[in-house]
């Protein structure tokens, strides 16, 4: 069984440009969450997609964003690059969670890097 | 208020040593779900263990093991007869179930020195 695939892997870009990471869940996954983890740093909650919708957002400003597609793969957009948006972004997927219960999965993240 | 502790930010233990990694959770909920989380060098979550609030028996799993313990909030890892490839970073979370979201713990890197 294939698990969570991210593309790409690495990812240099200029202060002020925008930046799409994409995630593919494992098959028969609906949910997909991303996190950021900046160095040093635990994992920061970002986005929970579940069938096309977003559940719920963490604490980040609005020029993060994302959607979910009937395929149940998402993305994740970032406009307007800060240097503090140098992270890596950690896709997950899990099962239809009932009240929290489903472990979620990891991929093996982008590396964003921002000179 | 941190929802998970991870109070040990390192750890470092010689091979062949046990290891306890600690975790003390916050929640309201009288349900709710506690995970274990490997992350090794190349970055990659891995999943180790899901436990329910409503079944505190401890588990075992090869040298892992499991304490959770409601009257004091914890859920403690040990690593029994530590070998160098148990270095990672280990994330502690919480699933609440009116929540809608995981809280992970900052994590404890523990390095095997052989």
């Amino acid at each position: 069984e294939a698990g969570v695939t991210q593309s790409p892997t690495h990812l240099i870009k200029t202060r002020g440009q925008q930046v799409t990471l994409r995630c593919s869940p494992i098959s028969g996954h609906t949910s997909v969450y991303w996190y950021q983890q900046a160095l040093g740093l635990g994992l920061q909650f970002l986005l929970w997609y579940d069938e096309g919708e977003e559940r719920n957002r963490g604490n980040f400003p609005p020029r993060f964003s994302g959607r979910q597609f009937p395929n149940y793969s998402s993305e994740l957009n970032v406009n307007a690059l800060e240097l503090e948006d140098s992270a890596l972004y950690l896709c997950a997927s899990s099962l239809r969670t009932y009240g929290g219960n489903q472990p979620q999965h990891f991929g093996d993240g982008t590396r964003l890097s921002i000179l | 208020a941190q929802k998970v502790t991870q109070a040990q930010t390192e750890i470092s233990v010689v091979e062949k040593e046990d290891v306890t990694l600690d975790c003390v959770y916050e929640t309201r909920d009288t349900t709710y779900y506690l995970f274990w989380y490997k992350q090794p060098p190349s970055g990659e979550l891995v999943f180790l263990i899901r436990r329910n609030s409503f079944d505190e028996q401890n588990e075992i799993s090869g040298r892992y093991s499991w304490n959770f313990q409601k009257s004091t909030s914890s859920f403690n890892f040990t690593i029994t007869a530590s070998q160098v490839v148990d270095s990672a970073v280990y994330f502690c979370a919480l699933s609440e179930f009116t929540g809608n979201q995981f809280y992970f713990g900052t994590g404890t890197s523990l390095t095997v020195i052989p």
